[in-house]
């Protein structure tokens, strides 16, 4: 079956390059998010698309981060000039429409991002 | 400012013995709590739910505990297996998608 999937599953960078990671959602599948786990953390959100619109972009640390959903579909999270402290696994999730009352999300495998 | 938190980065437990984790959360406005549990290098996959208004919600060997007043929850797991061993994340929600996790317990099952 075809489950949430995640590339690159590994991503080494030098600080100050970009990187961008992307997420292919469970088809019909309306809703998307990004969070990421740095060593020692928790789950920490980032944003959440609802169709190709993101109504919480509340969770981007900075203005470095953003992120973009096209067709409802793949997702693509970048960050711009990277810093050390953006090494963690970044993951996605997706869920049935989730407007109004909590759906369960499935997660993808992550990103491993590593900023020398 | 953690609003949802576990506070035993780790726990061991023999098998076939009770497992509790534990987990506090400070937001009067969520009202729905969910457990996922996470093995290396895969994602989290949920594990069980509980809505605020029930106490209580059990599936199989595994059963969340909800006390409202202390804004405390637990997940029981009994008995416990080799193959529970994985990070335990509790996370909550006011009742729609962004949902706020804690920073995970890791479970040893001792065989």
């Amino acid at each position: 079956g075809a489950g949430v999937s995640q590339s690159p599953s590994n991503k080494v960078t030098e600080k100050g390059k970009d990187v961008e990671l992307r997420c292919d959602p469970i088809s019909g599948h309306t809703a998307l998010y990004w969070y990421r786990q740095s060593l020692g953390q928790g789950l920490e959100f980032l944003i959440y698309f609802q169709g190709n619109s993101a109504p919480d972009k509340s969770g981007l640390p900075s203005d470095r981060f953003s992120a973009e959903r096209t067709g409802g579909s793949v997702s693509t999270l970048t960050i711009q000039r990277t810093q050390q402290e953006d090494s963690a696994v970044y993951l996605c999730a997706s869920s049935l429409a989730g407007t109004v009352s909590y759906n369960e999300q499935f997660f993808g495998p992550g990103t491993r991002l590593t900023v020398l | 400012d953690q609003q949802v938190k576990q506070n035993s980065p780790s726990l061991s437990v023999q098998e076939g013995r009770i497992s509790i984790l534990n987990c506090d959360y400070t937001n009067s406005m969520f009202d729905y709590f969910l457990w996922y549990k996470k093995y290396p290098a895969e994602g989290p996959t949920f594990l069980i739910s509980i809505s605020s208004i029930k106490d209580k919600n059990e599936d199989g060997r595994f059963t969340v505990f909800l006390n409202k007043s202390a804004k405390h929850l637990s997940l029981h797991i009994v008995p416990s297996q080799p193959g529970d061993s994985a990070v335990y994340f509790c996370a909550a929600t006011p009742g729609y998608q962004k949902v706020t996790f804690g920073t995970g317990t890791k479970l040893q099952v001792i065989p």
